[in-house]
């Protein structure tokens, strides 16, 4: 079985600096690897997905993320924050051969102070 | 696109009542939905995996026969989350796999609020 874990349920950065979100994994194979944000009473939108193929995976809003087999993770960054970052962060990993069901971390919500 | 509704957004009910709640692929046939429920300041927890045709598979813990599935087309499923109750309030959110597309990714809806008073 495969398991998620978040690093910080909480993240405070200041505009325009590093947004770092800490996700490990555990799988007994290479999964496939998901980064979501969930704005207040709203579903989720997908900012990434690591699959195969390149480890540095560019998304959406400025945003990636790099699967590093060795350590386990896949942590997300963005250069600068801006406040329409604020909001929920979920890393979360699937497996084809689960089904492509999705496991979440417990999500890490990112606040942006001015 | 890839998008997903729900109806409703918001719904409150009596405690006892049943409620369903719809999920619907808009622009897109869908091999198979989700569901999840997430509480205040949690994560998403799959209920249940519906396919089209099919009854649905429950995760460990799941009562099936509270929360009941049916995806009757490739563009809609339900859920019904019979005599509810307040401790069934929570977050309910509907995702779905494209047809022919990339089997590996979700596409997710706005949610549904249930709150069972």
């Amino acid at each position: 079985a495969q398991s998620v874990t978040q690093l910080g349920s909480h993240v405070s950065v200041s505009e325009g600096a590093l947004v770092l979100l800490r996700c490990n994994y555990s799988s007994s194979v290479p999964p496939y690897l998901f980064w979501y944000v969930q704005y207040p009473n709203q579903g989720l939108q997908l900012l990434l997905k690591y699959t195969t193929g390149a480890t540095l995976v560019k998304g959406i809003n400025g945003f990636e993320a790099e699967f590093k087999k060795s350590e386990t993770s896949f942590h997300l960054t963005k250069p600068s924050a801006h406040m329409s970052d604020a909001a929920e962060y979920f890393c979360a990993v699937s497996l084809k051969a689960a089904g492509n069901k999705l496991t979440f971390g417990g999500g890490t919500r990112v606040l942006v102070k001015p | 696109g890839a998008v997903v509704s729900q109806h409703p957004s918001r719904v409150i009910c009596k405690s006892g009542t049943s409620v369903k709640i719809e999920c619907r692929s808009l622009d897109f046939q869908a091999t198979t939905m989700f569901w999840y429920r997430q509480f205040p300041k949690q994560s998403l927890m799959l209920m249940a995996t519906s396919n089209e045709g099919s009854k649905a598979t429950y995760e460990q813990g799941v009562e099936k026969d509270k929360f009941l599935i049916n995806h009757a087309s490739l563009t809609l499923s339900t859920l019904t989350v019979t005599s509810a109750h307040p401790e069934d309030s929570s977050f309910y959110i509907c995702s779905a796999n494209k047809v022919g597309g990339s089997y590996n990714e979700q596409f997710f809806g706005p949610g549904t609020r249930l709150t069972v008073l």
